[in-house]
């Protein structure tokens, strides 16, 4: 398998633009992760859907951020407008049924906002 | 509120030595990650440590958990320079969902 697939791998755009973040899961993941890297707040889960259903939002900053899962192999994560704090590495990471619970993460989507 | 700690927050130990990073957590979970992270890339799986009491060992990294502690140790035995790398662990919080809280890392280097 190829394992989890984001791209795009590095954006920069500037502050109030849109930025669109996309997720591959492995095949077969039935929940799929949206997870944040920054220096100041670590890894931070922004939100995580199972089946497709968006089952915890909580950690989803503001309501700039909008994350999508359409169907099983696809998700979009969403910032409008941006901000130069929105500045960071977006993962996205899946497991499931016969992953042996390992969590596995794509290689990440590096975001600068200017 | 939830913590994930982990300490030393930052490692720097000779080849050959031994050493051990320490991940405590404050809430009741009995799944416990640990990932390896290289500078500017993705996180690695290491071990998933599913019960108390658990241990698993791979090359140079052993990784034990204790749920009553609340505690997970990885000892890294005769550490090499391929072992520099940060190490986070990661606890399940909501039981069998891998909804994943992470510690704050420990950044390793090892030097010759």
């Amino acid at each position: 398998d190829a394992g989890v697939i984001q791209s795009p791998r590095h954006e920069v755009t500037e502050m109030g633009q849109e930025v669109t973040l996309r997720c591959k899961p492995i095949s077969g993941h039935d929940y799929l992760f949206w997870y944040r890297q920054t220096m100041m707040r670590g890894l931070e889960l922004l939100i995580y859907f199972n089946n497709n259903v968006p089952i915890d939002d909580s950690g989803m900053p503001e309501d700039r951020f909008s994350a999508k899962m359409p169907n099983a192999s696809f998700s979009t994560l969403k910032i409008q407008p941006s901000e130069p704090r929105d500045s960071a590495v977006y993962f996205c990471a899946s497991s499931g049924t016969g992953s042996g619970n390992t969590i596995y993460f794509g290689e990440g989507s590096w975001l600068t906002v200017v | 509120e939830l913590k994930v700690e982990q300490n030393p927050l930052f490692l720097s130990m000779q080849e050959g030595k031994n050493y051990t990073i320490y991940c405590n957590y404050s809430t009741t979970s009995d799944r416990l990650y640990w990932y390896r992270q290289d500078p500017g890339k993705s996180l690695e799986s290491l071990f998933v440590l599913l019960s108390n009491g658990a241990v698993k060992q791979e090359g140079r990294l052993m990784a034990s958990l204790d749920t009553k502690a609340r505690l997970s140790t990885l000892h890294i035995t005769a550490a090499v320079h391929d072992l520099s790398a940060t190490y986070f662990c990661a606890v399940d919080i909501s039981f069998n969902t891998d909804k994943l809280i992470f510690g704050t890392g420990t950044r390793l280097q090892v030097f010759p």
